[in-house]
């Protein structure tokens, strides 16, 4: 079973550009997340939708980031525009079933943004 | 605010050894500990702890949880140089909190 795929592996941009970064969670999972991890820093929590909803966005830090899951598939998130301060390693993961006592949330391998 | 504190950031120690990782929190209401390792990508599942004193253990590694005085312990004995990766402690209630992790090197 293919597990959760981010893409790119890796973006390099320019401070002003605009990025989308974009996940494919395990094929049936409700619950996609989205992290980010700034160098020297931990691993911190952006947003969690189930399926096409927005669920908890708490964790965005501003209105330069768009994160959206049409179609309650896959999941992108847009940077726009991008400052230096974005650089990091941008995390996706899903869980099965929306509402369950305990749901096993499965990593992707990041995909590091560097905004030069 | 929410904070998972992970000792040492980092530890380098020679094929053989027995390491301990410390996991310490300050998070007001949350479901379970996890335990992560993190090699080249994306971190994998090792543990998760809900229940204070209940030794988990898979192979070489063992984690517990105290809830009383808010640490969990990773254990890992006879190090073998595939162990080295960062390994994280985060705290799930819906969303997962993470401690910035625990880089451990195993030296042939």
């Amino acid at each position: 079973e293919a597990g959760v795929t981010q893409f790119p592996s890796h973006s390099v941009i320019e401070k002003g550009q605009t990025v989308t970064l974009r996940c494919d969670p395990i094929s049936g999972h409700d619950n996609l997340y989205w992290y980010r991890r700034v160098m020297g820093k931990e691993i911190k929590f952006l947003l969690h939708f189930v399926k096409e909803s927005k669920q908890d966005e708490s964790g965005m830090p501003n209105n330069r980031f768009l994160a959206e899951r049409t179609g309650g598939t896959y999941s992108t998130l847009k940077v726009q525009p991008a400052e230096l301060e974005d650089s990091g390693v941008y995390f996706c993961a899903s869980s099965q079933v929306a509402g369950a006592t305990y749901n096993e949330q499965f990593f992707g391998p990041g995909t590091r943004l560097t905004v030069l | 605010e929410d904070k998972v504190v992970q000792s040492p950031l980092s530890l380098v120690v020679h094929e053989g050894d027995t390491v301990t990782l410390n996991c310490s929190y300050e998070v007001t209401n949350f479901r379970s500990l996890l335990w992560y390792k993190q090699e080249k990508k994306a971190p994998t599942f090792l543990f998760m702890l809900t229940s204070s004193g209940i030794e988990k253990k898979s192979g070489r590694l063992s984690s517990i949880l105290d809830k009383k005085e808010l640490f969990s312990i990773l254990n890992i004995t006879a190090t073998q140089t595939g162990d080295s990766a960062i390994y994280l402690c985060a705290l799930r209630d819906d969303k997962i909190i993470f401690g910035k992790g625990t880089r451990l090197h195993i030296l042939p």
